[in-house]
């Protein structure tokens, strides 16, 4: 079966630091791609992951281990506009299936 | 162009009404997707199509019906909804369904509510 867990929400303030954890129990796997989606907006791409370690792309960086089934979103320099839901997306051993997670809700605060 | 539309943003239907959400992409894409997402959840999978040819229906009720009548759209044809069925549709598009670290390009949506 598939189950991808991530924590409902976070709250962190403006100029930290936040990691979003993801867990995942997937058939198969074949890469892991992290989404922000503002409220009533599409997601958007902003990163992918599919050898393990750390995947740096400005404020934002992904982690992955695939032996733990493992990964995070660091986000630095936080800002009010980061204030979205953030999807963790596996792609499975077929490769056309994508499987999101309930996703994590992030309230930046001044 | 990195952009996938969707008509309509927003669509009101009855349950015994039929309507269509159409998706349109110029990237070159030959995956394009269906996802349904409610509120305060993630998206879930609906169907993919590569190279034109559905390939994944994710135990989808036969009231969704998908086409895909060339390699840029993408079409959604709604009969006998169901109130419950009301959510935001998504489409999305990537390079190659299967293969390789294609993101997903999403479309705005449509919001559909069923009376």
């Amino acid at each position: 079966g598939q189950n991808i867990d991530q924590p409902t929400e976070m709250t962190a303030t403006e100029g930290a630091i936040v990691q979003i954890n993801c867990t995942y129990q997937t058939s198969g796997f074949n890469g892991l791609f992290w989404y922000q989606q503002h409220a009533g907006e599409a997601p958007t791409f902003l990163s992918y992951n599919v050898l393990d370690g750390l995947e740096e792309k400005g404020r934002f960086s992904s982690f992955l281990s695939r032996s733990k089934g493992y990964s995070y979103l660091l986000l630095k320099e936080l800002q009010m506009k980061d204030s979205a839901s953030y999807l963790c997306a596996v792609k499975d051993n077929y490769g056309q299936n994508f499987v999101f997670g309930p996703g994590t809700r992030l309230s930046v605060l001044p | 162009d990195t952009e996938v539309t969707q008509t309509p943003k927003h669509l009101v239907m009855g349950m015994t009404n039929k309507k269509s959400l159409k998706c349109e992409q110029h990237m070159g894409h030959r995956a394009m997707y269906w996802y349904k997402q409610k509120a305060k959840k993630p998206p879930e999978l609906m169907f993919v199509y590569s190279y034109e040819k559905l390939s994944i229906n994710e135990s989808v009720p036969s009231r969704f019906s998908p086409e895909c009548p060339n390699s840029s759209l993408l079409n959604l044809h709604l009969h006998a909804l169901q109130p419950e069925d009301s959510a935001l549709y998504l489409c999305a598009s990537s390079q190659e369904a299967t293969s390789g670290a294609y993101e997903q390009y999403f479309g705005p949506g449509t919001r559909l509510t069923v009376t």
